[in-house]
């Protein structure tokens, strides 16, 4: 089946700093990806939509100059915090879809904890 | 603007028995619906889906069913195991692929 690999799976960092995570699909061509973030005992928030070779788009109340989305191939996906802070720590998953299907495939996502 | 929302933040059921998982949404440009279930610190894991077409999909002790007219789906989860203890999420999708999440229902399935 489809499998996605999100990397790191666990990141500690000092404020300020950006941290990159990366999200891949192994197996198929995922022309859509979705970055979601989770809080403590909630739901999983999207953050954003990327489609390959196109500008991420953003969903309401997301900073795209604080979330860099890059989606530069049809296998990759990656989702920069830049000048991280504390309330940055989350949770953040990705989701790949190949074109024309309704198959979401989710990484195993990311535990970001900003010092 | 919670589109997708499950009231129910638990459920706890004896093994054996069906465990029943609901959610509601709001916009009636959703076509498409699934559900997922969910460990702390990993990411969805995909159980069973829907299409707006349908109003029942089967898939070994995993039902889902669909009532469009009162914007609702269930999880029936017959029989329940404990470890079919997880946070269950409902999620809906339109035309534009964007998968939107309900809050999520804790389950415990108590041996």
């Amino acid at each position: 089946g489809a499998v996605v690999s999100q990397h790191p799976s666990r990141v500690i960092c000092k404020s300020g700093t950006s941290v990159k995570i990366e999200c891949r699909s192994l197996d198929f061509q995922a022309t859509t990806m979705f970055w979601y973030r989770q809080f403590p005992k909630k739901s999983l928030m999207l953050m954003a939509t990327s489609n390959e070779g196109s500008k991420a788009t953003y969903e309401q109340g997301v900073e795209k100059d604080k979330f860099l989305i890059n989606h530069a191939s049809l296998t990759l996906s990656t989702l920069t915090v830049t000048s991280a802070h504390p309330e940055d720590s989350s949770f953040y998953i990705c989701s790949a879809r190949a074109e024309g299907t309704y198959g979401y495939t989710f990484g195993s996502g990311t535990r970001l904890t900003v010092v | 603007d919670q589109q997708v929302k499950q009231n129910s933040p638990s459920l706890s059921v004896q093994e054996g028995r069906i465990s029943i998982l609901n959610c509601d949404y709001t916009n009636s440009m959703f076509d498409y619906f699934l559900w997922y279930k969910k460990y702390p610190a990993e990411g969805p894991t995909f159980l069973i889906s829907i299409s707006s077409i349908k109003d029942k999909n089967e898939d070994g002790r995993f039902t889902v069913f669909l009532n469009k007219s009162a914007k609702h789906l269930s999880l029936h989860i017959v029989p329940s195991q404990p470890g079919d203890s997880a946070v269950y999420f409902c999620a809906a999708s339109a035309s534009t692929g964007k998968l939107i999440f309900g809050q999520g229902t804790t389950l415990q399935v108590k041996p």
